[in-house]
């Protein structure tokens, strides 16, 4: 069957570390992957996409990585603040589709 | 331009009623999304519009489902005969789609949601 699967337990982690959470997808062959964030009771909000042919995207202290020998992205916020405390979703899509489709988030908290 | 506006933002309902959700989308966004979400799930993609054909409606959801976007602009989702299990956010998504354009860079911004209780 096909999946997307991200960690379920929440990753707790302090302040001024690299918070690394994971995305693991089966039986998809995806074109894109983008990865959203979302706060209590409000919709996701969008922070990178990364395509098929691409090892790495950059966004200020954001970087994910997609590997899909491993079928797998990671997602990883450098210098972690509390305020980067969320849910963060990771999404895809494939080529005979255009909808995306959601994996389950992981919770992030960020101590101080 | 104010965003993706959802309206209600909270609906509360007896089992069996009908409940209708609005959704006013980016004014230049030519495709809708509706997504279903659930406690500690991700969001569930229900169906979706390029202007105001339906292009996709996921095999999840039931004949009490039922989405409109008459005139290529807002658009309504509506449950009839409500089930407690229909309790959940709603959440509406907008993008744009340029032609010729590889539609799988399609980057969504989605509303608020509106939370549904069935009681």
């Amino acid at each position: 069957s096909q999946k997307i699967e991200q960690n379920s337990e929440a990753l707790n982690i302090q302040e001024g570390k690299t918070a690394t959470l994971t995305c693991n997808y089966t039986n998809y062959s995806p074109a894109y992957l983008q990865w959203y964030r979302q706060d209590p009771g409000r919709g996701p909000v969008f922070l990178l996409l990364i395509r098929e042919n691409e090892k790495e995207k950059r966004k200020e202290r954001l970087k994910v990585t997609f590997d899909t020998t491993l079928k797998q992205s990671l997602f990883h916020i450098t210098a972690s603040q509390p305020a980067d405390s969320a849910t963060y979703l990771c999404a895809l899509r494939t080529y005979n589709t255009d909808k995306l489709i959601f994996g389950t988030g992981t919770r992030l908290q960020v101590f101080p | 331009d104010t965003g993706v506006s959802q309206d209600p933002r909270h609906k509360i309902t007896k089992r069996g009623q009908n409940v209708t959700f609005r959704c006013d989308p980016i004014s230049e966004h030519n495709r809708l999304y509706w997504y279903r979400q659930t406690l500690g799930q991700g969001p569930e993609f229900l169906t979706y519009f390029q202007n105001e054909a339906q292009l996709e409606k996921s095999r999840l959801l039931s004949d009490r489902f039922s989405a409109e976007r008459p005139k290529g602009s807002f658009s309504t989702l509506e449950i009839q005969r409500t089930e407690q299990g229909d309790s959940a956010m709603y959440l509406c998504a907008s993008s744009r789609i340029r032609t010729g354009e590889r539609s799988g860079a399609n980057v969504l911004t989605f509303g608020a949601g509106s939370r549904l209780t069935v009681l």
